[in-house]
């Protein structure tokens, strides 16, 4: 069946630090794949999305590109900051009409 | 616009106990699913209710039932609760008239503690 690998955690880096939080994908045709994120305390956010190959989703700084030949969609951001501190998920819309999701990469930004 | 609300914020059950979590969609929105999240996990997809009939079903048991009322509200239940039930319950709506279909919004779980 479908599913999403990710990066396990937890990523620690410095402020103003490069990210990528790898996210490789299996799946029936061609699903919309996703990057939730989940603060502390909150619900889970739908941070970007891709709907098709090559698209590139971006939000806030993050930037991810839908990758049909490697099936991949890292997650990226040029200069991390400490709000940037939570749970990122890598998840796709899977053909049985649910979202399938990674299992989480914890993300911590030292000042 | 309120959200995806959930009801109770927490909660703390007993073995065998049984269990019920409430969600209240978007405004606007028909279609309500539950997901399973446990700690250190990826959210797991239990059902989807439309139309106040289960139409999708995850790899759950038939402990875990839910309904959903003519106001597009939905509970929840699990039965003969047990310590692996241990986890935060997300809810998530969506619209049957958006073609976009994984346009949902969650609410902000229910966290049930089995103990």
């Amino acid at each position: 069946g479908d599913s999403v690998t990710q990066m396990e955690g937890p990523v620690t880096l410095s402020e103003e630090a490069f990210l990528t939080i790898n996210c490789t994908y299996t799946a029936t045709g061609y699903p919309s794949l996703f990057w939730y994120v989940q603060y502390p305390g909150e619900g889970l956010q739908l941070l970007l999305k891709a709907t098709k190959a090559d698209d590139k989703g971006s939000n806030k700084g993050f930037e991810a590109t839908y990758r049909k030949e490697t099936t991949s969609f890292h997650l990226e951001k040029g200069s991390v900051q400490v709000s940037d501190s939570a749970v990122y998920f890598c998840a796709l819309y899977s053909s049985a009409s649910k979202i399938i999701f990674g299992s989480g990469t914890r993300l911590s930004i030292r000042p | 616009d309120a959200g995806v609300t959930q009801s109770p914020t927490h909660l703390i059950k007993t073995r065998g106990q049984q269990v019920t979590l409430r969600c209240s969609p978007k405004s606007g929105h028909d279609t309500v699913s539950w997901y399973q999240q446990a700690l250190g996990q990826g959210p797991q997809f239990i059902f989807q209710y439309y139309e106040e009939e289960e139409r999708q079903r995850g790899n759950f048991p038939d402990r875990f039932s839910g309904h959903q009322f003519p106001n597009y509200s939905s509970e929840l239940n699990v039965n003969a609760l047990l310590l692996g039930d241990s986890a935060l319950y997300l809810c998530a709506s969506r619209s049957s008239r958006i073609l976009v279909a994984y346009e949902q919004y969650f609410g902000p779980g229910t966290r049930l503690t089995v103990t």
